[in-house]
């Protein structure tokens, strides 16, 4: 059973292009996050949704736009893709707080972007 | 502004000793911290946290221990295996917030 899963595991496109990258969680958790790593292996937060609500929104262009239309998703949708968008994301989910450990985030395999 | 540190890129280490992964941290609010292991082309996996309230947490060969007044912490493995071989990053996290500061990993090569 995978616990978190993201689509497609690679997307590659061309400049301008919009595109999306799709996120689900069946582990039962209410807040889910998506991460960029860039190609110097920052793992950096971009935005965190807990129970369909926008509690993170780090500095990120407006061209990015995360929905999500249920706790168990966390989609993210990219308005005219740039050479710089080039990464890989990752979704994670974390359980409510007091279940598990603290703030521990269960991730994805992660989504490798290429951006031409 | 890089508020977790991990400035060792790599390391390598043979079968059986020990690995010694270290990270240092800027921000005092920092409350919780983390290490995850990452394998390539998957997602970093949980390994084990410590709560500023401690400064040893032990599970089986992984232990980390936290030095408050450096704002450092360690993860310690032993004995060391082939399959520890991945990529350890570090993150932090302050006052509930659920933000995950990452460190920007260091590459363990455990030799047999």
């Amino acid at each position: 059973d995978t616990a978190v899963s993201q689509t497609p595991k690679y997307l590659v496109t061309q400049m301008g292009n919009d595109k999306s990258i799709k996120c689900e969680q069946n582990l039962g958790h209410d807040t889910m996050y998506w991460y960029k790593q860039d190609s110097k292996k920052f793992l950096k937060i971009m935005f965190s949704y807990n129970n369909k609500e926008l509690i993170i929104n780090e500095t990120v262009p407006n061209r990015f736009s995360p929905k999500s239309p249920d706790k168990a998703h966390l989609n993210l949708h990219i308005n005219s893709l740039e050479l710089g968008d080039s990464a890989v994301y990752f979704c994670a989910s974390s359980p409510p707080t007091g279940q598990g450990a603290y703030n521990e985030q269960f991730f994805g395999p992660g989504t490798r972007l290429t951006v031409l | 502004d890089q508020q977790v540190k991990q400035n060792s890129p790599s390391l390598s280490v043979q079968e059986g000793r020990i690995s010694i992964l270290n990270c240092d941290y800027t921000n005092s609010m920092f409350d919780y911290f983390l290490w995850y292991k990452k394998y390539p082309a998957e997602g970093p996996t949980f390994l084990i946290s410590i709560s500023s309230i401690k400064d040893k947490n032990e599970d089986g060969r992984f232990t980390v221990f936290l030095n408050k007044s450096a704002k450092h912490l360690s993860l310690h493995i032993v004995p060391s295996q082939p399959g520890d071989s991945a990529v350890y990053f570090c993150a932090a996290s302050g006052s509930n917030t659920g933000k995950l500061i990452f460190g920007q990993g260091t590459t363990l090569q455990v030799k047999p």
